[in-house]
C-alpha cells in the first residue's frame, strides 16, 4: 500500500498518560500535516512539516503536544499528560511541494482518554 | 485566520435528485478549494478541487463553482446514488502558506433509494 499509513489505528489510554502516534507519508511527499477531528466536526489543522522542518503550529497545539519528523520521512505526534478533551481522531496527511496540490489522508488514529 | 462556513449540516435527497452544498470563506488570499468525502470510519478522500483562477470545474456527476468576489463556493452532485451518502467537507487554503487546509463543519448527505 503506497498511501499514508498511521499507527496505531485505535488507542485507549488513562488520563495523565503519554501517548505517541506514528505517520508514514507517501514516500515522495515532502509535506506532512497533522489534523485533529472530533465527532461531527471537520478536521482542524494542528501542525505542518516541510521535510524535517516544522513550519507551522496551530494555537490548538498546547505545550503538551509535540511533533517531530526527524529525517523528513515518518512523523510522530506525542501527547503528554493526556486529558479527556484530547479524545479525538488524529489524522495525518501528506502532499507534494507546490501550491494547490491534493493532500492525501491516512486512516487516522482514534484516541480515547478514559 | 481563515474561517470556512458550510451549509447545510444535513441534506436528505431522493435517489436521482441533485444535491447542492455551499461554503463561504473569509480570507480573500485563499486560492485553493478542495472538497473531501468521508464515509463512516474512513479517511477523507478528495473528490474534486478548484483553484481561484477557475470559476467552474466538472467531473462526471460532480461540479464545483467558485465566486471569488462573494467568497463562496459550492458542490453540485447530480443524479445522486445511495453510494453518495457520506459526510462532505469543503476546505480552503493559500498556496503560499504551506497549503494548510481550513475545513468547513461538514454536510451529512443521505440519499434515499
Amino acid at each position: 500500500d503506497t498511501g499514508v499509513s498511521q499507527d496505531p489505528r485505535h488507542k485507549i489510554t488513562k488520563r495523565g498518560q503519554n501517548v505517541t502516534f506514528r505517520c508514514d507519508p507517501i514516500s515522495e511527499h515532502n509535506r506532512l500535516y497533522w489534523y485533529r477531528q472530533t465527532l461531527g466536526q471537520g478536521p482542524e489543522f494542528l501542525t505542518y512539516f516541510q521535510n524535517e522542518a516544522q513550519l507551522e503550529k496551530s494555537r490548538l497545539l498546547s505545550d503538551r503536544f509535540s511533533a517531530e519528523r526527524p529525517k523528513g520521512s515518518f512523523s510522530t505526534l506525542e501527547i503528554q499528560r493526556t486529558e479527556q478533551g484530547d479524545s479525538a481522531m488524529y489524522l495525518c496527511a501528506s502532499s507534494p511541494q507546490g501550491g494547490g496540490t491534493e493532500a492525501f489522508f491516512g486512516q487516522g488514529t482514534r484516541l480515547t482518554v478514559v | 485566520g481563515e474561517n470556512v462556513e458550510q451549509h447545510p449540516s444535513t441534506l436528505s435527497v431522493q435517489e436521482g435528485d441533485s444535491a447542492v452544498i455551499k461554503c463561504t470563506y473569509s480570507d480573500s488570499a485563499s486560492n485553493y478549494f478542495p472538497w473531501y468525502k468521508q464515509e463512516l470510519g474512513k479517511r477523507p478522500q478528495l473528490i474534486i478541487d478548484i483553484r481561484s483562477n477557475v470559476g467552474e470545474k466538472k467531473d462526471q456527476r460532480i461540479a464545483v463553482t467558485l465566486n471569488k468576489t462573494a467568497k463562496h463556493f459550492s458542490l453540485h452532485i447530480t443524479e445522486t446514488q445511495p453510494e453518495d451518502s457520506a459526510v462532505y467537507f469543503c476546505a480552503a487554503s493559500r498556496n503560499n502558506a504551506g497549503n494548510m487546509l481550513t475545513f468547513g463543519g461538514g454536510t451529512r448527505l443521505m440519499v434515499k433509494p
